[in-house]
């Protein structure tokens, strides 16, 4: 099994709909991210979380929610979709620092 | 957000050739890391940075920590058709910081 899996992997919704990406790790890690991949961008930090009581605002958390349900679950929430958000969404979770962090394999979402 | 200068985008290269990438930045990072990305996968570290002028390597890959500690290079020696994939480029600026600050990517085709 994957140590990190994220669902759905692929996801098209309607502007205004609330929608949620989830993302679980096996890896025992108490950090996790969540980023936005878009082409030409690289990625972007959204949120990020060291342990179930801390949650931190990335780069570009406007229109983005998370909860960390537990410390293998962290999920992000797009209260209100809209068209600018359809990326490739990735988690991530570490030991230590970012530079010791091992991302999932992606969510694709449309936002039509 | 700010982002990382990396070239080239895209590169077209025959299987045995040499590969050379590089990411640079107006601002100095005391962390550089480079990641590979696979078609449907996430990012997977393949070599980190920590001290200026440093020189790494894994395997086929070397990396380079510039000394002016606002660039580093990506050298791949003797492609083969498995190193295809997109290569980032990624800093951290402050020690203990979470915030990474990713390049655009160089896409790498290698023709057999």
């Amino acid at each position: 099994d994957a140590d990190v899996t994220q669902t759905p992997r692929n996801r098209i919704t309607k502007t205004g709909k609330r929608i949620m990406l989830e993302c679980s790790q096996t890896k025992g890690h108490d950090r996790m991210y969540w980023y936005r991949q878009d082409p030409g961008l690289g990625l972007r930090l959204i949120y990020y979380s060291f342990d179930v009581k801390d949650i931190n605002k990335g780069e570009i958390s406007d229109g983005y929610s998370v909860s960390r349900q537990a410390q293998a679950k962290f999920s992000l929430s797009l209260e209100s979709a809209i068209p600018n958000q359809t990326a490739l969404y990735f988690c991530a979770t570490s030991d230590g620092g970012p530079e010791t962090q091992y991302f999932g394999p992606g969510t694709r979402l449309l936002v039509l | 957000g700010q982002q990382l200068n990396q070239s080239p985008q895209s590169m077209f290269i025959q299987e045995g050739e040499d590969v050379s990438m590089n990411c640079t930045s107006s601002s100095i990072f005391n962390t550089w890391l480079w990641y590979k990305q696979e078609p449907g996968e996430g990012p997977v570290l393949l070599i980190a940075l920590y001290k200026a002028g440093e020189l790494t390597s894994n395997g086929r890959l070397t990396a380079q920590f510039g000394i002016t500690r606002k660039d580093s290079f990506l050298n791949i020696s003797a492609s083969i058709p498995s190193d295809v994939g997109i290569y980032f480029c990624a800093g951290r600026k402050v020690q203990g910081a979470q915030k990474l600050v990713f390049g655009q990517g160089t896409r790498l085709t290698i023709n057999p």
